[in-house]
């Protein structure tokens, strides 16, 4: 079965600066794909950036980008220039088995505040 | 616009009772689920359909029940066996391609009163 490893609880970081959040799983399919996942305190759920475990080059969208590292199982998300809109949870998740329809199995999630 | 939609945004119940959470979706997808989250905690997954007229249980549904008759929406019953339902509840809807992003609805409070 997948499982999500996120084993920062809560960061902080001062605005401008980047940022690590960190991912790791655990997966025995050979195909599959990593999510992240960025929940503010009004509780939606927002989509960041996705990387399939077969994509040559590690994804990126604006100021996000994921640091894929295969061999070690991690999928790091990061923030660049860090905004005080970025306060919020951040989440990592990769399908219960492989892609397609499969439900996401979600990582703890690592708070993120952001310091002026 | 769409989306997907979830209602009511706060709901709550006495001990005891049922109560439904509806989810509906214009996004035309396939496949819809509900997560379950407790504060400060990640999401589990209580059901799932893929194709309408069939779901499957997920990690937690001992307590739930839910119905898929029709593609756009995807209730989630809250039933008195739910020994601990005060939580935030979240609905998600995806297409069958691989790879695509799962969609989210604001989600809803259930406080147990």
């Amino acid at each position: 079965a997948q499982k999500i490893t996120q084993t920062q609880p809560g960061m902080f970081v001062q605005e401008k600066e980047a940022v690590t959040l960190d991912c790791t799983y655990d997966t025995s399919d050979q195909s599959y794909g990593l999510f992240w996942y960025k929940q503010p305190s009004s509780g939606e759920m927002i989509f960041l950036i996705y990387q399939g475990s077969y994509d040559e080059q590690n994804a990126t969208e604006g100021r996000y980008s994921l640091n894929f590292q295969k061999a070690r199982k991690s999928a790091n998300l990061v923030i660049s220039a860090s905004q005080l809109g970025d306060s919020a949870m951040y989440f990592c998740a990769m399908p219960r088995g492989g892609t397609g329809r499969r439900a996401l199995t979600f990582g703890s999630g690592t708070r993120l505040q952001v310091q002026p | 616009d769409g989306g997907i939609t979830q209602s009511p945004k706060y709901l709550f119940r006495k001990e005891g009772q049922n109560v439904t959470l509806s989810c509906e979706q214009n996004l035309n997808h396939d496949a819809m689920y509900w997560y379950r989250q407790d504060p400060g905690q990640g999401l589990r997954l209580i059901y799932y359909s893929q194709i309408v007229n069939d779901f499957q249980k997920g990690d937690i549904a001992e307590g739930y029940s839910v119905s898929r008759e029709k593609k756009e929406s995807f209730p989630l019953t809250v039933t008195s066996a739910q020994k601990n339902p005060t939580a935030f509840y979240l609905c998600a809807s995806r297409t069958g391609s691989s790879g695509n992003t799962i969609y989210f609805g604001e989600g809803s409070w259930l406080t147990v009163v």
